[in-house]
């Protein structure tokens, strides 16, 4: 399994800034995910983040609010832009295991915006 | 398109009772099958998965789950739970080839009480 951190952990924001939220995996892997959990429901995919290429974002989320970094295999960020209190949420990278079917998430950054 | 069913949003039970936690879901071709779960304040970790082979498969913790095809089910169960087992648990799959990209129920809460 790989072993993923995220920095920060959580952090409480005001209203129309930006928190850029870091990934960072032991491994090189070519695909990373960034998922969203909003208070007291399931896990939405936000984008499909390759190397070297645009990320692909899934319905209902844009690059202009959610921007993301690919500079290199074992690292990305996501950029939660102009924040309101609605975008407050947990956010969670995850990876491909090696060779395997299975995804991988890190601990989650828990986003408070007031 | 696939989607995943978990019937109870909240499951409570007594400490060193059996519990199942249920998970439908439907999909036009097969799919990759997991179970996972989330302690308080903490990422996911992965339980148990169905790729192939023996439909009764077994994880962590003492769970274990059974894909039944002609159901299209996959639910968890465990013989005995204890406290410790307090946790929201996610249903998900994903399909073969598809970059891992996994659909998540709606969660689980499971509680358990002494």
């Amino acid at each position: 399994s790989a072993v993923i951190s995220q920095k920060p952990s959580r952090d409480i924001c005001q209203r129309g800034t930006s928190l850029t939220i870091q990934c960072q995996v032991d491994s090189q892997v070519t695909m990373m995910f960034w998922y969203r959990q909003q208070p007291g429901q399931s896990l939405t995919l936000i984008a499909t983040a390759n190397q070297g290429s645009e990320a692909t974002y899934e319905s209902g989320f844009v690059i202009d609010k959610f921007p993301i970094s690919r500079p290199n295999l074992t690292f990305s960020t996501l950029t939660v832009s102009n924040m309101s209190p609605e975008d407050s949420s947990i956010y969670l990278c995850s990876v491909p295991g090696q060779g395997t079917d299975t995804q991988y998430f890190g601990p989650g950054t828990r986003l408070t915006v007031l | 398109a696939q989607s995943v069913t978990q019937l109870d949003s909240q499951v409570p039970v007594f400490e060193e009772a059996p519990v199942e936690l249920r998970c439908n879901y439907s999909s036009s071709v097969s799919v990759y099958l997991f179970w996972y779960v989330q302690y308080p304040n903490q990422g996911l970790q992965l339980l148990l998965k169905y790729l192939s082979g023996s439909t009764l498969v077994k994880g962590i913790n003492g769970f274990e789950a059974e894909f039944n095809k002609s159901q299209t089910s996959f639910h968890l169960r465990k013989p005995s739970v204890h406290i410790s087992d307090t946790a929201e648990y996610f249903c998900a799959v994903s399909y073969p080839n598809a970059g891992n990209m996994l659909t998540f129920g709606g969660g689980t809460r499971l509680m358990v009480k002494p």
